[in-house]
This record gives C-alpha cells, structure tokens and sequence, in this order.
C-alpha cells in the first residue's frame, strides 16, 4: 500500500497570504495525485488532479507540481473560504489512498 | 446535473451488517467505475471500495477486505455496499464517489454521505 504523508498537519496563515502544502508518497505515484478540499460538514470537492491539473470550476490561486514522490499544492492568495482540510490522495496503485490531511487554519 | 444519493446508514451492533445503496442520476451510470470512500468522526478521508462499470472486477482496502462487499445494479443506477461482521472503528459517514471520467478515480462527484455507527 502507499503511504502518503501530507505536511504540516496544521497552517495557520493570514488571509492573503501564500499556502504551500506537501505530500509525500512511500513509493513513486507518477503524476497520479489528486489534492482535495473539504471544509466543515461538507463532502470533498475535487481541486487538483494528475498532478497539476485543475478540476473544472477550480480558481487559479490554486496550483499543483510534483511528480514521483514529492508533490505540492499551492494557494497563491488564501480567500476566507480557502480555511479548510486539504488531502492528497494517488491512484497509481490498489489499494487507492489518501493522505493524513493539512488542515489550514486562519492566524 | 448529476446526483448521488447515499442510504442505509444506522445504529448497528458490532459483529452485525448493514447495507448501504447509493442511487445514481444525471449519467450514464453503467459507464463508470464507483467508489465508496468512508470518514471516521474527526479523522481524514479512508477510500473503502471500487467497482468497474461492468461489476466484473472489484477493488477493496486491507481494512474491510473479507467483511465488506461492493456490488451493483446497473438496470436500477445504483450501488451497493454490504458490510457484515462490522466493528466500532467501521463507523463513520461512507460517501458514494464517481470520477471524472468513466474509467478514472478521480472522485469529482460525491454524495452528502450517509452515517453509520457501530456501537452496542
């Protein structure tokens, strides 16, 4: 199974300001990796996928790189509504998987 | 538009089952592979299960592998998870996912999600 580990576990950041968040797979993903939002009481929504790609309806603050093992996400600008849980999640591999999440908070 | 719609969830004893339908509309639901995907109170996302849209070929986490089956209508547009033998760290709210693409699990569509809760 591969192990993604997502980091910081927690961010705490201003509106406005640059989020970076990271995952890590145990073993190489290609560019199989998607990143999610989910905020309180919701169901996940889709942002980022095979790797770099923004989901239909996704604003541009949000980007995505890596490849292999190491892989980011990226909120140019954080809006109020940014403040949530972030998960990476690969489908390179059986059994699919996701990461611990990074929850970005406001400072 | 397209619409997932999770039932079944309950209070369930450990050692029991349960069976949790998702109705699908708004696409051609024999075209795509399904997911279950499951979120334990105040934890992360756990994927559970995946179909293929014929049914012929599953797909199962180590943590329910053997107690959990995956399966589906495609006459009804409907998925179905039976969960037997079923464990206090099973509860959680299962969410039904579809992906972006027939064959890709890239789970863009979600439904509200439907609670199950294991507990004597």
């Amino acid at each position: 199974e591969i192990v993604l580990t997502q980091s910081p576990a927690t961010l705490s950041l201003s509106p406005g300001e640059r989020a970076t968040l990271s995952c890590r797979a145990s073993q190489s993903v290609g560019s199989s990796l998607a990143w999610y939002q989910q905020r309180p009481g919701q169901a996940p929504r889709l942002l980022i996928y095979d790797a770099s790609n923004r989901a239909t309806g996704i604003p541009a603050r949000f980007s995505g790189s890596g490849s292999g093992t190491d892989f980011t996400l990226t909120i140019s600008s954080l809006e109020p509504e940014d403040f949530a849980v972030y998960y990476c999640y690969q489908r390179n591999n059986w059994p699919l998987t996701f990461g611990g999440g990074t929850k970005v908070e406001i400072k | 538009e397209v619409q997932l719609l999770e039932s079944g969830g309950g209070l369930v004893q450990p050692g029991g089952s349960l069976r949790l339908s998702c109705a699908a509309s708004g696409f051609t639901f024999s075209d795509y592979t399904m997911s279950w995907v499951r979120q334990a109170p105040g934890k992360g996302l756990e994927w559970v299960s995946a179909i293929v849209s014929g049914g012929g070929t599953t797909y199962y986490a180590d943590s329910v592998k053997g107690r959990f089956t995956i399966s589906r209508d495609n006459s009804k547009n409907t998925l179905y998870l039976q969960m037997s033998s079923l464990r206090a760290d099973d509860t959680a709210v299962f969410y039904c996912a579809r992906g972006i693409a027939p064959t890709t699990s890239y789970f863009l569509h979600w439904g509200h999600g439907t609670l199950v809760t294991v507990s004597s």
